[in-house]
């Protein structure tokens, strides 16, 4: 079972340059989000899809942009990047956004952006 | 404003002994709590989880307290293993609020375990 895919697993950016993070379940999930973690931050959520079709702004969603592109697939998107962005992102998907809300992670990519 | 604190960022014990993980919160909306477990180049992966009805959730090796009053909860694993040594993630949710339930993460802590 590969869960939640996250791709790529490594990527190094120019401030400036655009990029989009590729987030795929195979666990029939609802939901889905993305999240940054940075040294002593803890995981921070950034935009989240409840649904297939909606998706609502986190705890940190400026300077980034999301598609819930069907059920499966969740993308984030740096329009322009900036250093303030170099950090890991996660996806998780859960069953639903309510409720005991159990939520799966992929393995997360490393960005830097110089 | 941090609502979900973990103030200790790292633990060592040795193995065998008992680890306690400790994690506060401020936000006294929250009524659901969870434990996730990270190892390095990996996402966070589900532990354990108790909601605010109870005081007490045991799965094996791993038991998860709440102390509601005092808005604080503990991961206690007995006996530690050198497998378990991790960063520890402690979230915090609000149930059946009609809108969406976020998780809310604390900062973490590492826990080692030596030999």
């Amino acid at each position: 079972n590969a869960g939640v895919t996250q791709t790529p697993k490594f990527q190094v950016l120019k401030t400036g340059q655009s990029m989009t993070l590729q987030c795929a379940q195979d666990m029939n999930h609802n939901s889905m989000y993305w999240y940054r973690q940075d040294p002593g931050m803890g995981l921070r959520l950034i935009y989240y899809s409840a649904s297939e079709g909606t998706t609502d702004k986190g705890e940190v969603p400026n300077g980034y942009n999301v598609s819930r592109l069907n059920k499966r697939e969740f993308s984030l998107r740096l329009e322009s990047a900036a250093p303030s962005q170099t950090s890991v992102y996660f996806c998780a998907s859960s069953e639903s956004t309510a409720g005991k809300n159990i939520q799966y992670f992929g393995a997360g990519t490393r960005l830097s952006v110089l | 404003d941090q609502q979900v604190k973990q103030n200790s960022p790292s633990l060592s014990v040795q193995e065998g002994r008992i680890s306690i993980l400790n994690c506060d919160y401020t936000n006294s909306m929250f009524d659901y709590f969870l434990w996730y477990k990270k190892y390095p180049a990996e996402g966070p992966t589900f532990l354990i989880s108790i909601s605010s009805i109870k005081d007490k959730n045991e799965d094996g090796r791993f038991t998860v307290f709440l102390n509601k009053s005092a808005k604080h909860l503990s991961l206690h694993i007995v006996p530690s293993q050198p497998g378990d040594s991790a960063v520890y993630f402690c979230a915090a949710s609000v149930l059946d609020t009609g809108t969406a339930s976020k998780l809310t993460f604390g900062t973490g802590t590492r826990l080692q375990v030596t030999l």
